[in-house]
This record gives C-alpha cells, sequence and structure tokens, in this order.
C-alpha cells in the first residue's frame, strides 16, 4: 500500500518559503504524486501533480528524488491566506486515491 | 467554483431516518468518487464510479450506505437509518477519463445527525 505520511502541522510567517515533505515508502512504478489545498468547509483543491524529478506551475513547485520515495511540496512566499490544509496523494490503485491526515499550515503576519 | 454541484450544502436529520445526496459532476468526466471526511481528518474514501459502474467500495462502508450512477452522469448517495457516527462532509469529485490523480471537488453535502 502506497501510505503516506506528512507533518501533522507547520507555522511559517508570511512571505517566507515553505516546503511541506511527504514520504511514501512504498509508491509503485506508475504512481503520480498529487497535492491537494483544503479551506475549512470546501472541498480540496488540486495544487500540483508530478512524477519525477522538478514541477512547477504558479502557484507551487514538486521536488522529487531519484527514488521517489518521498516529495516536497514548495510554496513561495507565502501569505495570510495559504493557511490551509495540504494532502499529499499516491495512487494506491487504477482507482482509490487516498488521502492521508494532511499537513496543517498556518502562516502568520 | 470547480463545475461539480452537491446537493443539499447542508442536511439536519434525526437518527434512523434516510437521507440521500446528489452530485452533478462534470459534464464530460467518466469518472466520479465520493468520500467522507470528519473534523480533522482527511477525506475517506467511499465509493467509486466510472461511467455508469460501480468498479470499488470500501469496506469501511456498511450496508446501509449505496450509491448509484445510474447514466453514468449524476450521482447519488443514500444513507439509510442514519447514526450519529455518520455525521461528517460528504464530498464528490470527478475526474477527466485520462487524467490521473487529478480530482474537481465540489463543495460537499454537510449532514448532521441528531
Amino acid at each position: 500500500l502506497a501510505k503516506t505520511t506528512q507533518p501533522i502541522s507547520m507555522d511559517s510567517y508570511e512571505g517566507q518559503e515553505v516546503n511541506i515533505t511527504c514520504s511514501h515508502n512504498n509508491i509503485a512504478t506508475n504512481d503520480y504524486i498529487t497535492w491537494y489545498q483544503q479551506f475549512p468547509s470546501q472541498g480540496p483543491r488540486f495544487i500540483i501533480q508530478g512524477y519525477k524529478t522538478k514541477v512547477t506551475n504558479e502557484v507551487a513547485s514538486l521536488f522529487i528524488p531519484a527514488d521517489r520515495k518521498s516529495s516536497t511540496l514548495s510554496l513561495p512566499r507565502v501569505s495570510l491566506s495559504d493557511t490551509a490544509v495540504y494532502y499529499c496523494l499516491v495512487e494506491e490503485s487504477s482507482y482509490k486515491l487516498i488521502f492521508g491526515s494532511g499537513t496543517r499550515l498556518l502562516v502568520r503576519p | 467554483d470547480t463545475g461539480v454541484s452537491q446537493d443539499p450544502r447542508h442536511k439536519i436529520t434525526k437518527r434512523g431516518q434516510n437521507v440521500t445526496f446528489r452530485c452533478d459532476p462534470i459534464s464530460e468526466h467518466n469518472r466520479l468518487y465520493w468520500y467522507r471526511q470528519t473534523l480533522g481528518q482527511g477525506p475517506e474514501f467511499l465509493t467509486y464510479f466510472q461511467n455508469e459502474a460501480q468498479l470499488e467500495k470500501s469496506r469501511l462502508l456498511s450496508d446501509r450506505f449505496s450509491a448509484e450512477r445510474p447514466k453514468g452522469s449524476f450521482s447519488t448517495l443514500e444513507i439509510q437509518r442514519t447514526e450519529q457516527g455518520d455525521s461528517a462532509m460528504y464530498l464528490c469529485a470527478s475526474v477527466p477519463g485520462l487524467s490521473t490523480g487529478e480530482l474537481f471537488f465540489g463543495e460537499g453535502s454537510r449532514l448532521t445527525v441528531l
């Protein structure tokens, strides 16, 4: 099972870079790694997805080492509105997409 | 707004009553998921449809839960004889056919069982 492990919570300040690491030791060869953001009383929202090395979009970067047993979501220059729960997902099978408990990020002024 | 709509947004019911939630996915998405989320926890997988076929169902789901997607478009999730432990946010997500892992979630339906 491609179970994921993330820190329960992280604190940061506005303008800082935040890196959240997820461990997925049993990731399968064909699995992608996906990160979601969730605000209270809303559904999770897709942030970024990758398979290996580095992926960057307008909101984040995703770093995946060669062994793919972990991944790091990087949020540049966070703002108060980035306070949310961040989930790392690895596909367990062709159908099952299992969320872990997520990382609660608190951005302080 | 992701384009996935869920109804009702909030439902308060008494223990023992039946409730039904509806999800309208993005029209061209043929894959549809239901999740349940309780306070402080990540979304918990309930079931998955590809078109009208229910291909996966969580073993955590009791027989009181049933889901359908009759024409491969909208889906319903019914909970019979509700219990207080069913109180949660029920989330629906849809996925484009060839996509891997990118779920488009609705706003959820919050159930409170008194």
